[in-house]
């Protein structure tokens, strides 16, 4: 069974703070995914990630994928409210038309 | 910007009954998936879905589910006999493809009560 572990599983920091957010497993991955997701709303993608070292930018988010495409993390410079939610990793192997969702972890921003 | 919809927003129904939940995918998408969230817990992948045969199937997607493309725009997922633990938000998600770097793209759930 291919499982996601986010850490840590709650978050909460004042505003203009950095953060890191991790997310591991033992299983590789093809690509990874992190989504964002307000409460009562469906997740909506942030990144993707397919190449094993791959660091994307977006804005203040930093994404990365681990070198041996097991575990990503991500990083949110100087964090706003707006930044409060739920963050999933999501990865898919190959061969498998599924995506496998972390456990996610939940930020507040605090102003 | 194109979106997937889902319909209703939230349905309520007694414990042994049918549902239906409804999905629009993105209209050039061919991949399609169901979701379930249990309120605070992870996002579960159910089934998905691709030339109008189920592609990939969960534990939990038993016999008691099932999917449909009834015509070339809605995606369905019944549950044929509801019990009080498929109470969940049930998410729907296509994509144009199944190759790494195809965007998934999520509608806005459906909230199952199941009393």
């Amino acid at each position: 069974t291919q499982l996601l572990e986010q850490s840590p599983q709650f978050l909460s920091i004042q505003e203009g703070e950095n953060l890191t957010v991790y997310c591991n497993s033992s299983s590789v991955f093809s690509s990874l995914q992190w989504y964002r997701q307000e409460p009562g709303e469906g997740p909506v993608l942030l990144v993707t990630v397919v190449t094993g070292g791959e660091v994307k930018k977006l804005k203040r988010l930093t994404f990365q994928f681990g070198d041996a495409r097991k575990d990503s993390s991500l990083h949110i410079t100087a964090a706003q409210t707006g930044d409060t939610g739920l963050y999933l990793c999501a990865g898919a192997t190959s061969g498998t038309y599924k995506y496998i969702f972390g456990t996610g972890t939940r930020l507040k921003v605090l102003a | 910007e194109p979106e997937v919809t889902q319909t209703p927003s939230h349905q309520v129904t007694q414990m042994g009954q049918e549902v239906i939940l409804r999905c629009v995918p993105i209209s050039n998408h061919l991949y399609f998936y169901w979701y379930r969230q249990i309120l605070g817990q992870k996002v579960e992948f159910l089934v998905s879905f691709y030339n109008n045969e189920i592609s990939e199937k969960s534990e939990i997607f038993d016999d008691q589910f099932s999917v449909e493309r009834p015509d070339g725009s809605n995606f369905t997922l019944k549950i044929r006999s509801t019990k009080l633990e498929d109470s969940a938000m049930y998410f729907c998600a296509s994509r144009t493809g199944a190759g790494v770097g195809n965007e998934q793209f999520f509608g806005p759930g459906t909230r199952l009560t199941v009393l």
